[in-house]
């Protein structure tokens, strides 16, 4: 089944403790991306990768890193975790970055306390 | 920077009535206009898209317009269902320099059996 994998689904955390979110597809998409969601604030895209070795910042990049190692896997690191990071982070990849369908994974909600 | 402004925050219409939710966007070269539903507990799904040298598109009971000129594109639903109610988001891409995503802050539409 072609689908998008996050884990964990659900994570609390403490303030500073480094965490990591993995992603995966298995479709072979080029496009992969990070957003968090936030109430009142829709959908903001954190990071993306157009392909393996190339990621750039979305709108929202502060207090996040991201690797793109192989085509399949895009693991969002939050080095310092802090309570503003807390969100609902979903993971989505397309076939490339040209105005493709993205597929959304099922979110990481993540509580830093 | 770019921005996708979406209107109405909520929604609720009659069953069988029709739903029309709308977005603005600023940036000119944006060029494809996705619409996503997002059902609760889960990740957003594209349900219609449009590019920039189209005006309208359909689908069974949703259409999507689109006015280049004004920077303005809806999503109308007619004979609204109550597997509809669901939240709405609006995105617009460039897919050329940066590759971004921006999404609409959402729509909540409730149909009311």
């Amino acid at each position: 089944e072609a689908q998008v994998t996050q884990n964990p689904r659900y994570l609390i955390t403490v303030t500073g403790k480094k965490l990591t979110v993995t992603c995966s597809q298995n479709m072979n998409h080029e496009y992969m991306s990070w957003y968090r969601q936030d109430p009142g604030l829709g959908l903001r895209q954190i990071y993306y990768s157009m392909n393996v070795e190339v990621t750039d910042k979305g709108d929202v990049p502060e207090g996040y890193k991201v690797s793109r190692k192989e085509k399949r896997n895009f693991p969002l690191i939050l080095e310092s975790p802090s309570p503003n990071q807390t969100s609902l982070y979903f993971c989505a990849s397309s076939l490339s970055g040209r105005v493709y369908e993205q597929y959304f994974g099922p979110g990481t909600r993540l509580t830093v306390t | 920077g770019e921005n996708v402004e979406q209107h109405p925050s909520t929604l609720s219409v009659q069953e069988g009535d029709s739903a029309v939710i709308k977005c603005t966007y600023s940036d000119s070269a944006s060029n494809y206009f996705p619409w996503y539903k997002q059902e609760l507990g889960k990740g957003p799904q594209l349900i219609i898209d449009i590019r920039s040298n189209v005006g309208e598109k359909k689908d069974q009971r949703i259409a999507v317009t689109l006015n280049k000129t004004a920077k303005h594109f809806s999503l109308h639903i007619t004979e609204t269902q109550p597997e509809d109610s669901a939240v709405y988001f609006c995105a617009a891409s460039t897919p050329s320099g940066t590759y971004k995503y921006i999404f609409g802050t959402g729509t909540r539409l409730k149909v009311l059996a």
